[in-house]
């Protein structure tokens, strides 16, 4: 099974920083890497897909990066409604395994 | 529109069995995949399996190997879950999501609402 990782586990951020997130996978997944968004109450929620694609409806301030084993979600300006726990998930191959997610709070 | 409507919360007693459903509509169900994640109180999220709802062929996570099985119906476009041998570990928010797989692009684009499943004596 591919391990994720994901660093940091969480992270204090104030409205407007830069907020960037790693995950790192335990062989080379190629571009086959999402993130989702989660909030308590809620489904999870598509951001980026193929490790770079912004899923239609989303802010363009959500970005992704990377390949191989390493890969980068970056919220270019933090908003009050960004603070969520964040998920990375390969789609490479089955189990279809989640990081342990990265849980953005307010500062 | 695309929707996944799941069944309600349960309470079940440890070693008893639950079985959780998500009605699919607004697209045609036997051309998409069907995946069971969960989330349990604190915790992050867990892959459980999947089920190609043409054929039925279904693949689980190793860990819920013997205890958990997906099946469909297509004449109601519905997935179920059922998970037996219940354990206080067992608790947590199950969702069903659809997996929109046209390589490189595969993601989970669509999800139910979620089912919460307590495990209690």
């Amino acid at each position: 099974d591919i391990q994720m990782t994901q660093s940091p586990s969480s992270l204090s951020a104030s409205v407007g920083d830069r907020v960037t997130i790693t995950c790192r996978a335990s062989q080379s997944i190629s571009g086959y890497l999402n993130w989702y968004q989660w909030k308590p109450g809620k489904a999870p929620k598509l951001l980026i897909y193929a490790a770079s694609s912004l899923q239609s409806g989303v802010p363009s301030r959500f970005s992704g990066s990377g390949s191989g084993t390493d890969f980068t979600l970056t919220i270019s300006s933090l908003q009050p409604e960004d603070f969520a726990t964040y998920y990375c998930q390969q789609s490479y191959s089955a189990p279809r395994t989640f990081g342990p997610g990265t849980k953005v709070e307010i500062k | 529109q695309v929707q996944l409507v799941q069944s309600g919360a349960e309470v079940k007693k440890p070693g008893a069995s639950v079985k959780v459903s998500c009605k699919a509509s607004g697209y045609t169900f036997t051309s998409y995949y069907m995946h069971w994640v969960r989330q349990a109180p604190g915790q992050g999220l867990e892959w459980m399996g999947m089920i190609n709802p043409s054929g039925g062929t279904t693949t689980y996570a190793q860990k819920f190997q013997g205890r958990f099985t997906m099946t469909r119906d297509t004449s109601t476009t519905t997935v179920y879950m059922e998970l037996s041998s219940l354990r206080s570990e067992d608790t947590a928010l199950y969702y069903c999501a659809r997996d929109f797989n046209l390589p490189p692009e595969c993601y989970f684009d669509y999800w139910g609402q979620g089912t919460l499943v307590t495990v209690s004596s």
